[in-house]
């Protein structure tokens, strides 16, 4: 089956400690990124990949980082994560960079951060 | 900057047809798409509209007009499981492809 796998799908950390959050497609998909969702905010881009060793900023990158060594996985890593970064995450892939393949998106992750 | 808006709610009962418009300000696209997400799970494709017109796929429509810089989602035949947030979004030419979403429109479908 198609799809974009993200572990966890709950996590609750307390500050500072380091966390990843792993996302993986078997779709062969050039595309990849990570968006966070909040209330009233709607889905912000985080970081993208446009290819394996390729990667650049979205809208809200402070805070991530994020690594393309393999073009199936695309993980998020928080450094220090901290209470504003209390979020559902989504990964999502996508053929191209074009617009006529949609994304297809993970399941999310719940992050609490205390 | 880029930016799409769109109704934060809109309410319909089942089996009427209802409309979500999205209005866009964006330099360059490749075309509008629309996503729904039920309950907090993960965002699903439902359309593309790459040229000015009518897409239709089902009970489900989307329409595009880059002169008026809007297009819309049309959801007929309305359903209780339409119940769900919908989102348009465009890919920018010049960030690399990045998907801009618009904030949500939350569909309530009433019996």
């Amino acid at each position: 089956e198609a799809q974009v796998t993200q572990n966890p799908r709950y996590l609750i950390t307390v500050t500072g400690k380091k966390l990843t959050v792993t996302c993986s497609q078997n779709m062969n998909h050039e595309y990849m990124s990570w968006y966070r969702q909040d209330p009233g905010l709607g889905l912000r881009q985080i970081y993208y990949s446009m290819n394996v060793e390729v990667t650049d900023k979205g809208d809200v990158p402070e805070g991530y980082k994020v690594s393309r060594k393999e073009k199936r996985n695309f993980p998020l890593i928080l450094e220090s994560p901290s209470p504003n970064q209390t979020s559902l995450y989504f990964c999502a892939s996508s053929p191209s960079r074009a617009g006529d393949y949609g994304y297809t998106f993970g399941s999310g992750t719940r992050l609490t951060v205390v | 900057g880029q930016s799409l808006e769109q109704p934060s709610e809109v309410t319909a009962v089942e089996g009427a047809i209802v409309q979500i418009n999205c209005t866009y300000q964006t330099s360059g696209f490749y075309g509008l798409s629309w996503y729904q997400q039920h309950d907090g799970g993960a965002p699903t494709f439902l359309s593309y509209n790459a040229l000015d017109g009518l897409e239709e796929t089902g009970r489900f429509s989307s329409f595009l007009s880059r002169s008026d810089s809007y297009g819309y989602l049309l959801l007929q035949e309305l359903q209780m499981k339409d119940s769900a947030s919908y989102f348009c979004a465009v890919r920018a030419w010049n960030q690399g492809g990045k998907l801009i979403f618009g904030q949500g429109t939350e569909l309530s479908v009433k019996p």
